[in-house]
């Protein structure tokens, strides 16, 4: 059972557009989301982060919505470049990150294209 | 400023046979992961090691076997591979902050 659900599974825009990625997670216990953005034949990366006493987080061009009462995220990606083509995925975990048994519990990933 | 290193990058196995990913980290982390990524399932915890000398069952333990040799090192095997283990794994390290990924192994089991 995925506890985080992500859609869509593959995105295309053209330049400038804004890319939107949803997640949806069910145990309430997470309060931490971070999302990685992982290119080709690459590992994924953190790209942003954020925790549910906050509604939205922007860093650059990226922003993160957040709606505690509906248990969902959102990635935004403005003003998108064919350079974010990558595949995103979003994560969960819950308050004790220090233990390293927590688990990151990840989404299944959207593949965007941004078109030139 | 290697970060984490995984070898090999590619690898062809036929059923039945085994083998060992290795990964190694230059960060001086303590806690060390596998996971395995597979079309639209996400990133998936195999093992982990939470400080060298220890190891433990993630998400999908099932036909895989680890070890941490040290710090640095932490390995995975196959001892007997399977078709449903195709898939793409990736090595993590954290110390008190994020996780840090290597760039991946490609394994093929035909």
């Amino acid at each position: 059972q995925q506890q985080v659900k992500q859609s869509p599974q593959s995105l295309i825009v053209q330049k400038g557009g804004i890319p939107i990625i949803n997640c949806a997670y069910e145990n309430t216990a997470f309060d931490y989301f971070p999302w990685y953005q992982q290119f080709p034949g690459k590992g994924p990366a953190l790209l942003i982060a954020i925790r549910p006493d906050v509604s939205e987080k922007k860093e650059g061009r990226f922003t993160i919505s957040f709606n505690k009462s509906a248990k969902q995220f959102s990635l935004h990606i403005m003003d998108s470049q064919p350079g974010d083509s990558a595949t995103y995925f979003c994560a969960a975990i819950t308050r004790s990150w220090d233990n390293a048994g927590n688990m990151l519990t990840f989404g299944g990933g959207t593949r965007l294209m941004v078109k030139p | 400023n290697a970060g984490v290193t995984q070898t090999p990058k590619f690898q062809v196995l036929k059923t039945g046979q085994s083998m060992t990913l290795q990964c190694a980290q230059d960060m001086n982390h303590n806690s060390m992961y596998w996971y395995r990524q597979d079309p639209g399932m996400g990133l998936r915890l195999i093992y982990y090691s939470a400080s060298e000398g220890t190891t433990d069952k993630g998400e999908v333990p099932n036909g895989y076997n680890v070890s941490r040799l040290n710090k640095r090192e932490f390995s995975l095997r196959l001892e007997s591979a399977a078709p449903s283990q195709t898939s793409v794994y990736f090595c993590a390290s954290r110390g008190t902050g994020e996780l840090f990924f290597g760039e991946g192994s490609r394994l093929t089991v035909l």
